[in-house]
């Protein structure tokens, strides 16, 4: 089970916006994080807590081990529009967190 | 640049079948777990199945164990979710996505609705 907040987040320009998720066991850091874009496909953002995926810019960035995880972006574009998400692999069945809503005011 | 792309989705009334296809290309197909997740309208991502490289292996979320079957035909580079006995709580944008662990290579998805 995973806890993911805010469900939703509400930031400017050039904010920096942290996501939280927790597990509900020790999941070391068996966790992954998401990009959503309406009518888009997913895309992984972060693997294994912290490492930031190939291509993907330096100003998102993951930390957390153990059952608490946090997420978050730097200097917010109005690209990063879209709805995040959190995913444990320790176990089966997988599974996401709640999603958090990204808007740019 | 691996690519993805789902098939198969449709309106189809509860207690209906419907088959999914998930077509691949740009990686080594028979290298890779796949996996179907699924998003219900205003819903977030859900894990709905798993299969190993050579088929051999096959994981399910509880609430599908018995109605869906994912396989695979490495020869044809394609993932199917043969779904059976539909119910309303089923309707949803399925995805096909690389991996077990680490989804990446997702497609657009597919829109199953279930409905009468």
């Amino acid at each position: 089970q995973m806890t993911q907040s805010p469900s939703s987040l509400s930031a400017s320009v050039g904010d920096t916006v942290t996501i939280t998720c927790q597990a509900s066991q020790d999941i070391s850091n068996y966790l992954n994080w998401y990009q959503h874009k309406p009518g888009k496909a997913p895309k992984i953002l972060i693997h294994d807590a912290s490492i930031l995926e190939t291509g993907v810019p330096s100003r998102f960035s993951g930390s957390g081990s153990g059952t608490d995880f946090s997420f978050t972006i730097s200097s917010l574009q109005p690209e990063d529009l879209a709805t995040y998400y959190c995913q444990q692999f320790y176990s089966v069945p997988r599974t996401f967190g709640q999603g958090t809503k990204l808007e740019i005011k | 640049e691996g690519q993805v792309v789902e098939s198969g989705g449709g309106l189809v009334q509860p207690g209906g079948s419907l088959r999914l296809s998930c077509a691949v290309s740009g990686f080594t197909f028979n290298n890779y777990w796949m996996s179907w997740v699924r998003q219900a309208p205003g819903k977030g991502l859900e894990w709905v199945a798993s299969i190993n490289e050579d088929g051999s292996e096959k994981y399910y979320m509880d609430s599908v164990k018995g109605q869906f079957t994912i396989s695979r035909d490495n020869a044809k580079k394609s993932l199917d979710l043969q779904m059976k006995s539909l119910r309303i709580e089923d309707t949803a944008v399925y995805y096909c996505a690389r991996g077990r662990n680490n989804f990446r290579y997702w497609g657009q998805g597919t829109l199953v609705t279930v409905s009468s």
